[in-house]
C-alpha cells in the first residue's frame, strides 16, 4: 500500500512564526502535493512538483513555499504564519497516472 | 483555469441511489476523477473516467460525457459507511510534462437509517 506520511497531525503556531510542514512517501513517486482543505471551498492546490527541486504554483501559493530535494520529501513553508492560514493541509502524491492521487492523513494547523 | 461545480449535500435513506453531479470548465482536460473523504479522515481514490461513458467499481459508477463537460457518481444500494464527502476532480494539463489536479468544493452525503 501507499504511504503518504505527515509528520505533524496537529500544531498551534503562533503569527509570524516560520512553520514546516513535512511529508514523506514510500512508492517512489515522481509527483507530490500539498492542498488546503477548507469548510465549503473543497480542496485548493497549493503547489506541487513534479520531480526533484522542481516546483510549480497551484491555485493559492500566496504566502507559501515549498521545498523538495529529495524524491521523498515534500515541504511545505508558511515564512510568517498568519490567522488566515489556519486550515488543514493535506500532502499528496501520485505516480505517472496523476488521477489517482494518493493522500497523507492531514495536518491541522491553528495560528493564534 | 478551471472550476468545477457540484451539490453541497445529499440526503438519502439505506438502500436508496444517490446520483451527484459534476460540471467543469477547464482550459484543457484529461479525466474526471472521484475521490471520497470521510469525516477527520483524509480522501482516497474511488473512479476515473477518461473518456465518455460509465465505468462501474461494486456498488459505485461514474459517468463522464466530455462533449457536456459533465460527469457524476452513482452510489447503490446505500449503506450507513457512505456518509462521507464526495469530491470530483479533474486534470488539467497546461504542459506536456506537468499538470494539475483541481477538486470540487464536495458533496456531503448523509445516509439516514
Amino acid at each position: 500500500d501507499v504511504k503518504v506520511t505527515q509528520s505533524s497531525r496537529y500544531l498551534v503556531k503562533r503569527t509570524g512564526e516560520k512553520v514546516f510542514l513535512e511529508c514523506v512517501q514510500d512508492m517512489d513517486h515522481e509527483n507530490m502535493f500539498w492542498y488546503r482543505q477548507d469548510p465549503g471551498l473543497g480542496l485548493r492546490l497549493i503547489y506541487f512538483s513534479y520531480d526533484v527541486k522542481m516546483k510549480e504554483k497551484g491555485d493559492i501559493p500566496e504566502g507559501y513555499s515549498v521545498s523538495r530535494e529529495k524524491k521523498e520529501r515534500f515541504s511545505l513553508i508558511l515564512e510568517s504564519a498568519s490567522t488566515n492560514q489556519t486550515s488543514m493541509y493535506l500532502c499528496a502524491s501520485s505516480g505517472s497516472i496523476v488521477n489517482t492521487i494518493y493522500f497523507g492523513e492531514g495536518s491541522w494547523l491553528t495560528v493564534v | 483555469g478551471q472550476s468545477l461545480e457540484q451539490p453541497s449535500e445529499v440526503t438519502a435513506v439505506e438502500g436508496a441511489i444517490v446520483q451527484i453531479n459534476c460540471t467543469y470548465q477547464t482550459s484543457g482536460f484529461y479525466g474526471l476523477s472521484w475521490y471520497q473523504q470521510h469525516d477527520g479522515g483524509a480522501p482516497t481514490f474511488l473512479s476515473y473516467n477518461g473518456l465518455d461513458g460509465l465505468e462501474e467499481t461494486g456498488r459505485f459508477s461514474s459517468f463522464l460525457s466530455r462533449s457536456d463537460s459533465y460527469g457524476y457518481l452513482l452510489l447503490q444500494e446505500l449503506q450507513m459507511k457512505d456518509s462521507a464527502s464526495y469530491f470530483c476532480a479533474v486534470r488539467d494539463l497546461e504542459r506536456s510534462n506537468d499538470y494539475k489536479l483541481s477538486f470540487g468544493a464536495g458533496t456531503t452525503v448523509t445516509v439516514r437509517a
